[in-house]
């Protein structure tokens, strides 16, 4: 069954500096690794994904990076800006008995200092 | 074109009543989800919708949550009998079939006193 793990529950990082956001998964899948942010009293937006067939996706200060053999997701943000601060979701995909679906991460608070 | 809207964005009830949320999907998106996220937690997945399938509602917590989608298009999350820790931020999204990226609502935050 899969699983998604954010390990870091928070996040402090300075104005100018690289966030970096880690995310592990349990289950492999040929299929789209997402990440999405949340600011308070909103949903969650869509920020970036990257197919498992690659192991890097790049979107302006946002990249992905995707290690299959240690099913672990990273999220880069540089340089990190004070309106950056949100709680980080990662989620894999889940296919089972079928149905298709999403499993999201816990979260990690991200704070950028100013 | 207009996004998820859910409503109402904030329900107070009391323990024991039952309460009734209610999502309007993107037009044409086939796909419903809804999410709880309780207090320092992170998305709890409760039930998902796709065309005319049955319905997955292996993240339901209890018999107490029900949820229906009429028509395709609008779904109602009911809570029956409610407690105290059902109070969260209950969020729905939807996506269409060619991408799977998932569009969500604002959320209606959720207070069981």
């Amino acid at each position: 069954d899969q699983q998604v793990k954010q390990n870091s529950p928070s996040l402090s990082v300075q104005e100018g500096r690289i966030s970096i956001l880690n995310c592990d998964y349990t289950n492999s899948m040929f299929d789209y690794f997402l990440w999405y942010k949340k600011y308070p009293a909103e949903g969650p937006t869509f920020l970036i994904s990257i197919s498992s067939i690659k192991d890097k996706n790049e979107d302006g200060r946002f990249t992905v990076f995707l290690n299959k053999s240690a099913k672990h997701l990273s999220l880069h943000i540089v340089p990190s800006q004070p309106g950056d601060s949100a709680v980080y979701f990662c989620a894999a995909p889940r296919f089972t008995s079928g149905t298709y679906k999403y499993i999201f991460g816990t979260g990690t608070r991200l704070k950028v200092l100013a | 074109g207009a996004g998820v809207s859910q409503s109402p964005s904030n329900k107070v009830t009391e323990k024991g009543k039952d309460v009734e949320l209610r999502c309007d999907p993107i037009s044409g998106h086939t796909a419903l989800y809804w999410y709880r996220q309780s207090l320092g937690q992170g998305l709890e997945f409760l039930i998902y919708f796709q065309g005319n399938s049955a319905p997955d509602k292996s993240g339901l917590p209890s018999d107490r949550f029900s949820a229906e989608r009429t028509g395709g298009s609008v779904s109602t999350l009911t809570i029956q009998r409610t407690q105290q820790e059902d109070s969260a931020v209950y969020l729905c999204a939807s996506s269409s079939t060619v991408s799977n990226t998932q569009y969500f609502g604002p959320g209606t935050r959720l207070t069981v006193l």
